[in-house]
């Protein structure tokens, strides 16, 4: 079974530039989360997906981010125009029902 | 308002011995716990859990104690192998395992030969 893949890895723009974030969750996965980590800080939760509806967006900064989820597969988050304090580790995790969080590896943002 | 935190940074095991990692929590709504590790540039890996109704659940070489009234939970590596080194994060959350996850800042373990 494949695990979550995020794409791209490292991502580096300059401030009030677009960059939109991608992540393909687990084949049969229903929940797909955003996570973020600033500066070696906590992981914070961004939002949550239940196939393509938004359940629990509580957790997004503000209106410069919009995560989609078309379809219910694969998810995008775009961060437009981007700040300096966005700069962080962006994880997506996926689950099925009522189990544990399966998480990927990763997109390292840096905004200069 | 941090809700879920693990005081110490780092911690540093002699190889073959216990390693205890600490967390506390302030939310009373949590009622499921998990250990996430992770090593540099990989994603966080699901490493054990325990629900609210439990005070102790085991796997293999880790335990997880869970002291309800002191809002307080320990993760404990026995014995510790070098590749146990990563940081080790502490999350919970207020439905069984399907909401989103409140971690901690993580604690950087060192297992040392």
């Amino acid at each position: 079974e494949a695990g979550v893949t995020q794409f791209p890895s490292h991502s580096v723009i300059e401030k009030g530039q677009t960059v939109t974030l991608r992540c393909d969750p687990i084949s049969g996965h229903d929940n797909l989360y955003w996570y973020r980590r600033v500066m070696g800080k906590e992981i914070k939760f961004l939002l949550h997906f239940v196939k393509e509806s938004k359940q629990d967006e509580s957790g997004m900064p503000n209106n410069r981010f919009l995560a989609e989820r078309t379809g219910g597969t694969y998810s995008t988050l775009k961060v437009q125009p981007a700040e300096l304090e966005d700069s962080g580790v962006y994880f997506c995790a996926s689950s099925r029902s009522y189990n544990e969080q399966f998480f990927g590896p990763g997109t390292r943002l840096t905004v200069l | 308002d941090q809700q879920v935190k693990q005081n110490s940074p780092s911690l540093s095991v002699q190889e073959g011995r216990i390693s205890i990692l600490n967390c506390d929590y302030t939310n009373s709504m949590f009622d499921y716990f998990l250990w996430y590790k992770k090593y540099p540039a990989e994603g966080p890996t699901f490493l054990i859990s325990i629900s609210s109704i439990k005070d102790k659940n085991e796997d293999g070489r880790f335990t997880v104690f869970l002291n309800k009234s002191a809002k307080h939970l320990s993760l404990h590596i026995v014995p510790s192998q070098p590749g146990d080194s990563a940081v080790y994060f502490c999350a919970a959350s207020d439905v069984f395992g399907n909401e989103k996850l409140t971690f901690g800042t993580g604690t950087r373990l060192t297992i040392i030969p």
